[in-house]
């Protein structure tokens, strides 16, 4: 079946600093996706992609989708202690069904 | 607006037992809604996809007759895990989609399972 491979699994920063994870795919998605999950959580919808080469930002989220349409970066600039926790991307395919990658946790020390 | 609930948000059981969980979006009516499983420190693995007065559609590997997955309404879909076993305990999470051009899923908070 079709994965994703998220980057890095886990990473540890001092507040302030900037983020970079991303995503890559053996398959071609329609719709790129990222979410962020708090522990004994539902994952929240962070940004959206839907055109190839499209960059997006949501605040301090930039995201941008592949030309290939095979892989996707999510940064975070200036990050705060409340952005911890674990940064998942989905691709979309037919009937809208999500596959999610392994996932990022993300650990801010003050 | 666009809230999805689960009940219950978590729920111990015996072996053997069934264990029926509830989805429900609250202030619209979901198209369709999507039934996922996470085990902990992993990713969300889709289990189906449930349309409203329909049969489920499940992914591969999933077992239709130990999920059974009902919705009734535009608004309620159940997943009753039957027969459990200590290798059903997870956090099954599931997602309301309200349609239209954009098609975003809106996720519920989950539901912890442990299986005894």
């Amino acid at each position: 079946g079709q994965q994703l491979n998220q980057s890095p699994q886990s990473m540890f920063i001092q507040e302030g600093e900037d983020v970079s994870m991303n995503c890559t795919s053996s398959s071609i998605f329609n719709t790129w996706l990222w979410y962020k999950q708090d522990p004994g959580e539902g994952p929240v919808l962070l940004i959206a992609l839907y055109k190839a080469g499209e960059l997006t930002s949501n605040g301090r989220l930039t995201a941008q989708f592949g030309i290939t349409r095979k892989d996707s970066f999510l940064n975070i600039s200036a990050s705060i202690p409340s952005d911890v926790g674990i940064y998942f991307c989905a691709g979309e395919t037919s009937g809208s069904r999500l596959t999610f990658g392994e996932g990022t946790q993300l650990t801010v020390n003050p | 607006g666009a809230v999805v609930s689960q009940h219950p948000s978590w729920v111990i059981c015996k072996s053997g037992t069934s264990v029926k969980i509830e989805c429900r979006s609250l202030d619209f009516q979901a198209t369709t809604m999507f039934w996922y499983r996470q085990f902990p420190k992993q990713s969300l693995m889709l289990m189906a996809t449930s349309n409203e007065g329909s049969k489920a559609t499940y992914e591969q590997g999933v077992e239709k007759d130990k999920f059974l997955i009902n919705h009734a309404s535009l608004t309620l879909s159940t997943l009753t895990v039957t027969s459990a076993h200590p290798e059903d305990s997870s956090f099954y999470i599931c997602s309301a989609m309200v349609g239209g051009w954009y098609n975003e899923q809106f996720f519920g908070p989950g539901t912890r399972l442990t299986v005894l």
